[in-house]
């Protein structure tokens, strides 16, 4: 079965790092893009960037360019989002979703989410 | 950037058709895919590039794409569709792009 696996939720404090993950099986990890999006309370969903495993390549929405990174580690089939200094508007919850191509691909498997809270 | 632009809200009737639309500029030159997302849960796509059904997906769930919009049409509409449905497109701009999102009330 095809399936991404997400992190727990995560509490945080505005200024602490985070690096939350997702690890693929059931695939080839390194043949398919893999990107996140966020959603935050009550909102729609927002694409943050995409990553293909096999050679690190990454693209990033104008929206979340240097706001956080997305990197991956192809031996333990896994992709990371991470952030260096948290914001109370990072709250929300952050999926991935494994991409069936660069550009006119679509999202065919979605982890279940990891809900990030940052407050004082 | 390219925008897409989606009703907030539809309803239909228990057993009518429901019809989603997504507005954008030219859209019909695109490909376009659209989720289900239900309260508490991840997205599921339902329809992708127009009018392709993933395996799973009930045959009442279609899609068409023209001119400057693309919707999604789900016929014999149940309880269980209720849900929020997003369209999704690749623009070389912003890279990913998703609408809005439309709340789908069944009546």
């Amino acid at each position: 079965e095809v399936q991404l696996v997400q992190s727990g939720a995560e509490v945080k404090k505005p200024g602490e790092s985070l690096k939350i993950s997702c690890k693929g099986s059931g695939y080839s990890f390194t043949s398919y893009w893999i990107g996140w999006v966020r959603q935050m309370p009550g909102k729609g969903l927002e694409w943050m960037g995409i990553i293909y495993p096999g050679d690190s390549d990454t693209r990033y929405s104008p929206s979340f360019q240097g706001q956080v990174t997305i990197s991956a580690d192809k031996s333990i089939s896994t992709a990371y989002l991470q952030w260096s200094s948290l914001k109370a508007s990072d709250t929300a919850m952050y999926y991935c979703a494994r991409h069936s191509g660069l550009t006119t691909g679509y999202m065919d498997v979605w982890g279940k989410g990891t809900t990030v809270t940052v407050s004082s | 950037s390219y925008e897409l632009t989606q009703p907030l809200s539809v309803s239909v009737a228990l057993g009518q058709t429901a019809r989603i639309t997504c507005g954008g500029n030219n859209i019909g030159s695109k490909n376009v895919h659209w989720y289900q997302q239900k309260p508490g849960q991840a997205p599921v796509l339902v329809i992708y590039r127009d009018s392709n059904r993933p395996s799973g997906i009930p045959e009442r769930f279609s899609g068409s794409n023209s001119g400057n919009t693309a919707t999604l049409t789900i016929s014999r509409a149940q309880a269980g569709d209720e849900a929020d449905y997003y369209c999704q497109v690749w623009d070389s701009s912003t890279e990913r792009v998703f609408g809005g999102g439309t709340k789908l009330t069944v009546l």
